[in-house]
């Protein structure tokens, strides 16, 4: 069964600075799609950014962006220019190809400093 | 706002009840997903229906059951309700195909 790990329960950076927020995962198969969620307070489930495994390029979307390491099962989302707006829980999570049920991490929490 | 529709928003209730939580997938979306995200156990799949069919089950206790009806709404019914059962209760939808699924604002369920 495919895992996800997030190792950092909390994170914290100041507004306008960059931080990276770390995803690993385990998984036999070679072709499969992972994402970054984001959940603020009011709950709701925001879908970030997505990469799918077979692409070499790294995922961009404004000032989201991933470093996806296939060989060593790394995929870690990096925030630039930090917003207040920016503070949320962040899941990664892996999904199968051709299966549609995905796997989330613990999640991390990123506080965002003014 | 994904268009994903899901009521009530909270829900507190006493143990060993009954309740049923109410999801409107996205537009068009055919697929209906259902998950649980509590302290303990994080963000967990429950069950997803595809069109009407059970495509895939996950970690869904037998005391909880689902349907997806012709107009392809959802509901997640759950009995003999236990503390441990508090939770916030996703919905998401996805259209045909290997795309992102859109989650809903959830249900938060109280057991008391």
């Amino acid at each position: 069964a495919q895992t996800v790990t997030q190792s950092q329960p909390e994170m914290s950076v100041q507004e306008a600075e960059t931080v990276t927020l770390s995803c690993t995962y385990d998984t036999s198969e070679s072709d499969y799609y992972l994402f970054w969620y984001k959940q603020p307070p009011s709950r709701q489930m925001i879908l970030v950014i997505r990469q799918e495994a077979y692409k070499q390029q790294n995922a961009t979307e404004n000032r989201f962006s991933v470093n996806f390491q296939k060989a060593a099962k790394s995929f870690s989302l990096k925030i630039s220019d930090s917003q207040l707006g920016d503070a949320a829980m962040y899941f990664c999570a892996y999904r199968s190809k051709g299966a549609q049920k995905l796997v989330f991490g613990q999640g991390t929490r990123l506080t965002i400093n003014p | 706002d994904s268009g994903v529709t899901q009521t009530p928003k909270h829900l507190i209730t006493a143990t060993g009840q009954r309740v049923t939580l109410r999801c409107s997938p996205r537009s068009g979306d055919l697929s209906v997903y259902w998950y649980q995200q509590s302290l303990d156990q994080g963000l967990q799949f429950l069950i997803q229906y595809y069109n009407g069919e059970e495509r895939a089950k996950g970690n869904i206790l037998e005391r909880f059951s689902a349907q997806q009806f012709p107009d392809l709404h959802s509901e997640l019914n759950l009995s003999s309700l236990e503390l441990g059962d508090s939770a916030l209760y996703f919905c998401a939808s996805s259209p045909v195909g290997d795309t992102e699924a859109f989650f809903g604002q959830g249900t938060r369920l109280t057991v008391v």
